[in-house]
């Protein structure tokens, strides 16, 4: 049972290059969850999936995509790198009720140059 | 707007004291609280969680106390010790039309010194 998984763990882009991050879970959850964090910040909200075949925006939205490709699998592509998404992105998962525990990834480090 | 723990404060303490990391919140319809640790390279790791119908919840060297007539979270940490040393971020449930979500503060930087 290796939990949320993510890859790359490190990834270089110069502005304007796409990549696709990629995560996936092994626990049956439902709801998958995608955020970024900064330097000396909390986790944002990129997007999430409530379940296999939906998704919706979250608070930072803008300049990503993202597919959920089944129930395991959740992922988060940047069509068009800039250097303001350089961060730590988090994929996470979750079963379904409001008390159910979030587990996180190990996260994607990517730099824009 | 949302908001939770707006500050990344850092709390320096004597290994085998004990620790007290504090937190606000910003939403009352909130049902469910969570405390994350994470150290340097990893990802956020689960500590403790309270439900709202609770103000008190212990687990093995940590205490999480709810005040929800001020909107507050403490994570209480007994007997300190070095591997404790991490940034720990507390959060709160929101319920969304299918699912729910987290909504995190900046989180504390919690130093042990030997």
């Amino acid at each position: 049972n290796a939990g949320v998984t993510q890859t790359p763990k490190f990834q270089v882009l110069k502005t304007g290059q796409s990549m696709t991050l990629q995560c996936a879970q092994d626990m049956n959850h439902n709801s998958m969850y995608w955020y970024r964090q900064d330097p000396g910040m909390g986790l944002r909200l990129i997007y999430y999936s409530a379940s296999e075949g939906t998704t919706d925006k979250g608070e930072v939205p803008n300049g990503y995509n993202v597919s959920r490709l089944n129930k395991r699998e959740f992922s988060l592509r940047l069509e068009s790198a800039a250097p303001s998404q350089t961060s730590v992105y988090f994929c996470a998962s979750r079963p379904t009720r409001s008390t159910d525990t979030q587990y996180f990834g190990p996260g994607t480090r990517l730099t824009v140059l | 707007g949302e908001s939770v723990g707006l500050h990344l404060p850092t709390l320096s303490v004597q290994e085998g004291d004990n620790s007290i990391i504090n937190c606000a919140y910003s939403n009352s319809a909130s049902d469910y609280f969570i405390w994350y640790k994470q150290e340097s390279g990893k990802g956020p790791q689960f500590i403790i969680d309270i439900r709202s119908n609770m103000d008190k919840r212990q687990g093995q060297r940590v205490t999480v106390l709810l005040n929800k007539t001020v909107k507050h979270l403490s994570l209480q940490i007994a007997a300190t010790q070095p591997g404790d040393s991490a940034v720990y971020f507390c959060a709160e449930n929101i319920a969304l039309d299918s699912s729910y979500k987290l909504i995190f503060g900046s989180g504390t930087r919690l130093l042990v010194r030997p």
